[in-house]
């Protein structure tokens, strides 16, 4: 069975300051996507990253930086001097399978406070 | 370039009525996949249309069900709608029914009284 856990309910943190959002992600799977997602008070759900299990090298896009290791099964995610726009609700949803259907954990509501 | 619409985008209906919500996938996309978001809780997979068929489904009853036109955009039906079908409603859009990424509406938000 595929697992996908967001440990942080909720985190809250100044502006400016670095904050490391956490995701595991149990499954049986040798190979595997992960994706992140941003959630904002509008709702929408806004695509961030997709990767595949075979990089283990970090990724890097201005102020985010994700990390995968698959050794522990985690795929976090880090945003550097943060700011009051971040503020939302944050998913890591993995695949199931070799499909399209997502598979979304409880999330990680992010506040930063100016 | 559109990215993915949904209409309506608020509606309030009573228990046992029917409901109808429309999406629009980004252009180029050609598959559409529905999700239901409670309040405070992930979004859960309802099913995925793709060449006009439900390729995929979730965990939901025979109440929800769906349609894909030829210009890819998708209706998701709710009958005898309970109180606990007031969610967020997101469509989703892709390429394909594999694991290429996938761009999201901001969604129809149903109250049922």
């Amino acid at each position: 069975a595929q697992k996908v856990t967001q440990a942080q309910t909720e985190i809250s943190v100044v502006e400016k300051e670095d904050v490391t959002l956490d995701c595991v992600y149990e499954t049986r799977d040798t190979t595997y996507y992960l994706f992140w997602y941003k959630q904002p008070p509008s709702g929408e759900l806004v695509f961030l990253i997709r990767r595949n299990s075979f990089d283990e090298q970090n990724e890097i896009s201005g102020r985010y930086s994700w990390n995968f290791q698959k050794s522990t099964s985690s795929f976090n995610f880090t945003i550097t001097a943060s700011q009051v726009v971040d503020s939302a609700v944050y998913f890591c949803a993995p695949p199931s399978g070799n499909t399209g259907k997502l598979i979304f954990g409880q999330g990680t509501t992010l506040q930063v406070k100016p | 370039d559109a990215g993915v619409t949904q209409s309506p985008t608020h509606l309030i209906k009573t228990r046992g009525q029917q409901v109808t919500l429309r999406c629009s996938p980004k252009s180029g996309h050609d598959t559409v996949s529905w999700y239901q978001q409670a309040l405070g809780q992930g979004p859960q997979f309802i099913f995925q249309y793709y060449e006009e068929e439900e390729r995929q489904r979730g965990n939901f009853p025979d109440r929800f069900s769906g349609h894909q036109y030829p210009n890819y955009s998708s209706e998701l039906n709710v009958n005898a709608l309970l109180l606990g079908d007031s969610a967020l409603y997101l469509c989703a859009s892709g390429l394909g029914e594999g694991t290429g990424e996938l761009f999201f509406g901001e969604g129809s938000r149903l109250t049922v009284l």
